[in-house]
């Protein structure tokens, strides 16, 4: 069973079309939870990093938040160049620290 | 600054072969982490170094190992090859592991097709 999972596998936007990606963990003893951005033949991007239930990050037209059993990718007035693949993934407390990342959320933007 | 180095971008290999792909670090960071991504598993975790000494290892068979250099640079080396190995393999590093922060700083990774 995956600790991690992200829903939709795959979102199409039209631009301005706001959204929210949604990673849920089944995991207890989350240390930090983490949103990546890939695209197509690149490695990952670093995002955010959330500590704790409540919290929130913004950058441009992203929006992180934080609850106690998933988190949320909030997209703003998405334009096509927020096209690309969205991670996330969780770092469990009192374990080494290696972060378990789903399997991506593929987000689509057209113009 | 320059980011992390993965060479060779692109290879193709044959089953029973072996291949050793390589990492360069940013400039200061002293964890390299590998991972293997394909469609059907997503981001795997293979094996973490941190000065020299493998500090992590994920659930992957003894083909795959690695080693880390005094200048942090890092390779990665699988043997007996199998088409299950076709993946795309990233290597991150940051300053001292992912500890709190969660960032980790990817290459643009290697592309291996086993055929």
């Amino acid at each position: 069973e995956d600790q991690v999972t992200q829903s939709p596998e795959a979102l199409r936007l039209q631009e301005g079309e706001s959204s929210s990606l949604n990673c849920s963990y089944t995991v207890s003893g989350l240390r930090g939870l983490f949103w990546y951005r890939q695209d197509p033949g690149k490695g990952p991007e670093f995002l955010f990093t959330l500590y704790s239930a409540g919290e929130e990050k913004e950058k441009e037209r992203l929006k992180a938040t934080l609850t106690k059993k998933e988190s949320f990718l909030h997209i703003t007035a998405p334009k096509p160049e927020d096209s690309a693949t969205y991670l996330c993934a969780v770092l469990l407390s009192g374990g080494s620290y290696i972060p378990t990342f789903g399997r991506g959320t593929s987000l689509i933007v057209h113009p | 600054k320059a980011g992390v180095t993965q060479t060779p971008r692109y290879l193709i290999k044959t089953r029973g072969q072996q291949v050793t792909l390589s990492c360069s670090p940013i400039s200061g960071h002293r964890s390299v982490s590998w991972y293997q991504q394909t469609p059907g598993q997503g981001l795997q975790f293979l094996f973490e170094y941190f000065s020299e000494t493998q500090r992590n290892k994920g659930n992957f068979p003894g083909r795959f190992s690695g080693r880390q250099f005094s200048n942090s640079r890092s390779e990665m080396n699988v043997s007996t090859l199998e088409l299950g190995d076709s993946a795309l393999y990233l290597c991150a590093s940051s300053l001292s592991g992912t500890g709190n922060t969660g960032e980790l700083f990817f290459g643009e990774g290697s592309r291996l097709t086993v055929l």
